[in-house]
């Protein structure tokens, strides 16, 4: 089984501040993690991925994640906010279920405004 | 380079009705799926296809929902005799075997 926490619904942060959206994984697989940013009213993004392989892992907008298996952590993170970072993020793993369908186990989402 | 999309983007109907869904993943993708989201929690999962056969299922997909895709391309979902608490949006996403998941803008359904 596996399951996904984040830690926050709701995070707000200064332009030009540092982000971090916490996501805490379980999984009973070698897990692949992915970051999803979702807009009003549209679908999701995806930001990054972690598939085993580099343990920091860069995606789009200039976001990072670093897996960290002791902690079972996945948080994303970016050294300067931007108003258009504004949005609903999402922590996810997946692994092989055992039907091989990889589907994805989402968090509850972090809400991140950012304050001008 | 099309993403996926689904069709239509917006749906409202009565109690009791019956609803279809639309989704075109990206060509060359042989995994579909479906998912589900309501208000302030993260998509869950529906079912899943490779090429033409659906081979998960949830226990969230009860027997009103069906789903299907005939020749590996696009997929549809069903609804029968819609309830107001399968007002959600609707998400479909396409992958390659076991890469990232693309998903589409979504079907936002309201059950009056």
């Amino acid at each position: 089984a596996q399951s996904v926490t984040q830690l926050g619904s709701h995070v707000s942060v200064s332009e030009g501040a540092l982000v971090l959206l916490r996501c805490n994984y379980s999984s009973s697989v070698p897990p692949y993690l992915f970051w999803y940013v979702q807009y009003p009213n549209q679908g999701l993004q995806l930001l990054l991925k972690y598939t085993s392989a580099a343990t920091l892992v860069k995606g789009i907008n200039g976001f990072e994640a670093e897996f960290k298996k002791s902690e079972t952590s996945f948080h994303l993170t970016k050294p300067s906010a931007h108003m258009s970072d504004a949005a609903e993020y999402f922590c996810a793993v997946s692994g092989n279920s055992g039907a091989g369908s990889y589907q994805l186990t989402f968090g509850k989402g972090t809400k991140l405004s950012v304050i001008p | 380079d099309t993403g996926v999309s689904q069709d239509p983007r917006h749906k409202i109907t009565k109690r009791g009705q019956n609803v279809t869904f639309r989704c075109d993943p990206i060509s060359e993708h042989n995994r579909l799926y479906w998912y589900r989201q309501t208000l302030g929690q993260g998509p869950e999962f529906l079912t899943y296809f490779q090429n033409e056969a659906q081979l998960e299922k949830s226990r969230l997909l009860s027997d009103r929902f069906s789903a299907e895709r005939p020749k590996g391309s696009f997929s549809t979902l069903e609804i029968q005799r819609t309830e107001q608490g399968d007002s959600a949006m609707y998400l479909c996403a396409s992958s390659l075997v076991s890469t990232e998941q693309y998903f589409g803008p979504g079907t936002r359904l309201t059950v009056t």
